[in-house]
């Protein structure tokens, strides 16, 4: 059964380029996770979506940061214009919301490298 | 906001040797699950605990829910150099809500 799937592996762009970076989580899975990992701050949840439906973005830090989920199967987070500081491991992740607990169990995908420069 | 503390922030052991590492907070957390993140990949489920005082094991690893709710152990016996990575903590408060991830220990196992 393939896992969450991130693309790109690694992205080099420069500073006031838009960056895209693309998600498919596992099938079945109803919620998903966008986080961002640096060392200084570790890793941090951007957004989430239930059923395609954004439900807390609070973590996005600017209005620079974008992201949709048009359908089950596809999550975008969008950055635009880039910034030398965006420089982070994004990850994507999926789980099943089934009900208690379960959607704690998140599966992350292997990550976007992005670089600003 | 809420934050978990990990301890230590690295390990340096030899190969065969035990490993304990501790995540602990100031608030109480419902549930508390375990994560290793191996070089260029994302962070995988080691283990989850639901109820405090659980103790839950997954082959050489052991996981305890503390019983005040606010701290919780993992323990690595027999290291082996595949148990190289960084592991997380990560809990949350009730059901449904988002998880809050320590800072991480990164773990060296000498051959």
């Amino acid at each position: 059964d393939a896992g969450v799937i991130q693309s790109p592996r690694h992205e080099v762009t420069e500073m006031g380029q838009e960056v895209t970076l693309r998600c498919k989580p596992i099938s079945g899975h109803d919620y998903l996770f966008w986080y961002r990992q640096t060392m200084m701050r570790g890793l941090e949840l951007l957004i989430y979506f239930n059923n395609n439906v954004p439900i807390d973005d609070s973590g996005m830090p600017e209005d620079r940061f974008s992201a949709k989920m048009p359908n089950a199967s596809f999550s975008t987070l969008k950055i635009q214009p880039s910034e030398p500081r965006d420089s982070a491991v994004y990850f994507c992740a999926s789980s099943l919301g089934a009900g208690g607990f379960t959607n704690e169990k998140l599966f992350f995908g292997s990550g976007t490298q992005l670089s600003v420069l | 906001g809420q934050q978990l503390n990990q301890s230590p922030q690295s390990m340096f052991i030899q190969e065969g040797e035990d490993v304990s590492m501790n995540c602990t907070s100031s608030s109480i957390f419902n549930t508390w699950l375990w994560y290793k993140q191996d070089p260029g990949e994302g962070p995988v489920l080691l283990i989850a605990l639901y109820k405090a005082g659980e103790l839950t094991s997954n082959g050489r690893l052991t996981a305890q829910f503390g019983i005040t709710r606010k701290d919780s152990f993992l323990n690595i016996s027999a290291s082996i150099p595949s148990d190289v990575g960084i592991y997380f903590c990560a809990g949350s408060k009730t059901s449904g809500s988002r998880l809050t991830f320590g800072e991480g220990t990164q773990l060296t196992v000498n051959p």
